[in-house]
């Protein structure tokens, strides 16, 4: 099962930040968490993971909370071509070669 | 860096017969690859983890002897749908595993095979 809790749906306008929130009450030590956006029949995109520090790409920015219980994904200027179904991931270690399990993640819909 | 590849990109076709879907990394060795199942409307559902050289792991309830995993080498891993069914009708995804790190993994998805069985 996921071990992940994303809200279902969130807006936001065009031009704006877009923060996109993700519960991990339950992740260990050394479990990264991953982010990744799905347009509609395509495979998903990779945005960003990371372990315990704030990371940020060209993409967007991730930040971990202290305790890892959670974590933000924030595109900073969201687009139109933004609009997609976001999965935060925690990725299982130990000896489940590193699988990573889909929950049912967040729709944004970013608006003119 | 760290593309896949997968092909065909949509297939069409009869009750009973058997489809093979190819996943390649392009640019670097994964020896692990994973095939992922996508309804529509619903979220990606892992089926099985595939590593080069080994018999590949199934997640439970997948029927290993229904959807046959080929993982021959460090580039190419294979599905094969067999005696496809209606209900086999689905969005067909791979990923491939690669190194960052210690314990620092990548992963990177081919652009799914949308399969219609008629």
């Amino acid at each position: 099962d996921a071990k992940t809790t994303q809200p279902p749906s969130m807006d936001c306008a065009e031009g704006r930040a877009a923060n996109l929130p993700c519960n991990h009450s339950t992740i260990s030590g050394n479990e990264y968490v991953y982010w990744y956006r799905q347009i509609h029949s395509q495979g998903p995109q990779y945005i960003i993971h990371g372990l315990k520090n704030n990371e940020t790409n060209e993409m967007a920015s991730l930040i971990i909370t202290e305790d890892r219980k959670s974590s933000t994904l924030i595109l900073p200027h969201a687009t139109l071509r933004d609009t997609a179904v976001y999965y935060c991931i925690v990725r299982e270690g130990g000896t489940s070669y590193g699988k990573l399990t889909f929950g049912q993640g967040t729709i944004l819909t970013v608006h003119p | 860096g760290a593309v896949v590849s997968q092909h065909p990109s949509w297939v069409i076709c009869k009750s009973g017969t058997s489809v093979k879907i190819e996943c390649r990394s392009l640019d670097f060795q994964a020896t692990t690859m994973f095939w992922y199942r996508q309804f529509p409307k619903q979220s990606l559902m892992l089926m099985a983890t595939s590593n080069e050289g080994s018999k590949a792991t199934y997640e439970q309830g997948v029927e290993k002897d229904k959807f046959l995993i080929n993982h021959a080498s460090l580039t190419l891993s294979t599905l094969t749908v067999t005696s496809a069914h209606p209900e086999d009708s689905s969005f067909y995804i791979c990923s491939a595993r690669y190194t960052q790190g210690p314990m620092n993994y990548g992963y990177t998805f081919g652009s799914g095979t949308r399969l219609t069985v008629v």
